[in-house]
């Protein structure tokens, strides 16, 4: 199974500071077919960006993803004060199984 | 709007089985996609647990799958999930969701989730 490792844990920033998250696989996503979505307290996660780069449908543009093979990042440009989430990153190139990462804390400094 | 609920027991005891079913409204089941269940637990985060298509083909994930069954009844519009001799282990909130649409891809809608407790 692909091990998917997301950094940093946590991390602290202001509204409309710039944010990038990490997720590193275990072996290459084939095809960057990897996905990332964000969750808030007591919601189910919400799927913001597959094919590594591709937003979803009504996805904000200062969302964006890049990446391939082992390494994908997600950023947002300038953060809001709605985006303060936890943010999964998630590979369905070699599956099944389907993975996802740890998850990484969005917070407010 | 697609949307999806969950329903089933809370409550559940170990060695028991495990029985959740996901409505859907809004679109229907044999028009395509596949159809899931994803659980997330304090100490595993989220995993997913399998999917099924319309034609009832499934795929699981291989680190349950002695112990799930997904099963499909399209005149109900609706999908469930059985997982056999749950433990403490298998205490989570259990998401059903719509897989991809012609491969188990990303999961574009979710449910609300429920949580299921494994307990005596």
């Amino acid at each position: 199974d692909i091990v998917l490792t997301q950094s940093p844990g946590t991390l602290s920033l202001s509204p409309g500071e710039r944010a990038t998250l990490s997720c590193t696989a275990s072996q290459s996503v084939s095809s960057s077919y990897l996905a990332w979505y964000q969750q808030k307290p007591g919601q189910a996660p919400r799927l913001l960006i597959y094919g590594a780069s591709r937003r979803a449908t009504g996805i904000p543009d200062r969302f964006s993803g890049s990446g391939s093979g082992t390494d994908f990042t997600l950023t947002i440009s300038r953060l809001e004060p709605e985006d303060f989430a936890v943010y999964y990153c998630q590979q369905y190139g070699n599956s099944p199984p389907i993975t996802f990462g740890q998850g990484t804390r969005l917070e407010i400094k | 709007q697609v949307q999806l609920q969950e329903s089933g027991p809370g409550l559940v005891k170990p060695s028991e089985t495990l029985s959740l079913t996901c409505t859907v409204s809004g679109y229907s089941i044999t028009s395509g996609y596949f159809w899931g269940w994803v659980r997330q637990s304090p100490g595993k985060g989220l995993e997913w647990i399998g999917s099924i298509y319309h034609s009832g083909s499934t795929y699981y994930n291989p680190s349950l799958k002695s112990r799930v069954s997904i099963s499909i009844d399209t005149s109900k519009n609706e999908f469930s999930l059985k997982l056999s001799s749950v433990t403490a282990a298998d205490t989570a909130v259990y998401y059903c969701v719509r897989d991809g649409l012609v491969v188990v891809s990303v999961f574009g809608y979710w449910g609300q989730g429920t949580l299921v407790t494994v307990s005596s």
